[in-house]
């Protein structure tokens, strides 16, 4: 069965420190990896899309990593703000296709930043 | 931005009763998705429109319905709602290719509450 699992389920750190979210993933076919923010209450906002051929990506102060040998992703936040308290969300393309039910999304990692 | 909207942004409803909800894809996009999101869950799979036709659908019972426009707007319609109905209604826009489920854009959300 695809399934994409994330983890910690929630974290706290202080602002101005470093963090790092895990996705792991059981989804084959693989076609892609993207990594969501969602504020609470509000829609996700895409951070990176990975195809298969690529390690890593960053947006700012977000970096992805994709090991597709060990299924397995990250997300690592650098000098965090009080802006990236937030869910961060791991969704997994299962093939190339048109469905959009070929996404599978994990649960969501939620994080707090404190002051 | 992602300029998807949806409306209403909030409502409630009690339970047995009928509900519409209404999206505007971001233009130039042909493809609608809706997702529910219980609390502190993922985003779940409800169905897609591509030019106006159902091409993929989540574990949802029939209840759930919807339709795609000539514009490419869309509505989620839920009958008989029940309890468990409450949640976040996310839904998505994104240019699909052959090929290539592509990148989503998601609106700000519908929060429905069933009493």
């Amino acid at each position: 069965k695809n399934q994409v699992e994330q983890s910690p389920q929630s974290l706290i750190i202080l602002e101005g420190k470093n963090c790092t979210l895990q996705c792991n993933y059981t989804v084959s076919p693989f076609s892609n990896l993207r990594w969501y923010k969602q504020d609470t209450g509000r829609g996700p906002v895409s951070l990176t899309i990975m195809t298969f051929s690529e390690n890593t990506k960053s947006n700012g102060r977000y970096t992805a990593t994709l090991d597709a040998d060990t299924k397995q992703s990250s997300l690592h936040i650098t000098a965090s703000q009080l802006s990236d308290s937030a869910s961060y969300i791991c969704v997994v393309s299962d093939h190339y296709g048109g469905s959009q039910g070929n996404l599978i999304f994990g649960k969501g990692t939620k994080l707090s930043v404190k002051p | 931005e992602t300029g998807v909207t949806q409306s209403p942004t909030h409502l409630i409803k009690t339970r047995g009763q009928q509900v519409t909800l209404r999206c505007s894809s971001q233009s130039g996009h042909n493809t609608v998705s809706w997702y529910q999101q219980a609390l502190g869950q993922g985003p779940q799979f409800i169905f897609q429109y591509y030019r106006e036709e159902e091409n993929g659908r989540g574990n949802f019972p029939p209840r759930f319905s919807g339709l795609q426009f000539p514009n490419y707007s869309s509505e989620l319609n839920v009958n008989a709602l029940e309890l468990d109905d409450s949640a976040l209604y996310l839904c998505a826009s994104s240019l699909a290719r052959q090929g290539y489920t592509g990148e989503l854009f998601f609106g700000e959300g519908s929060r429905l509450t069933v009493l």
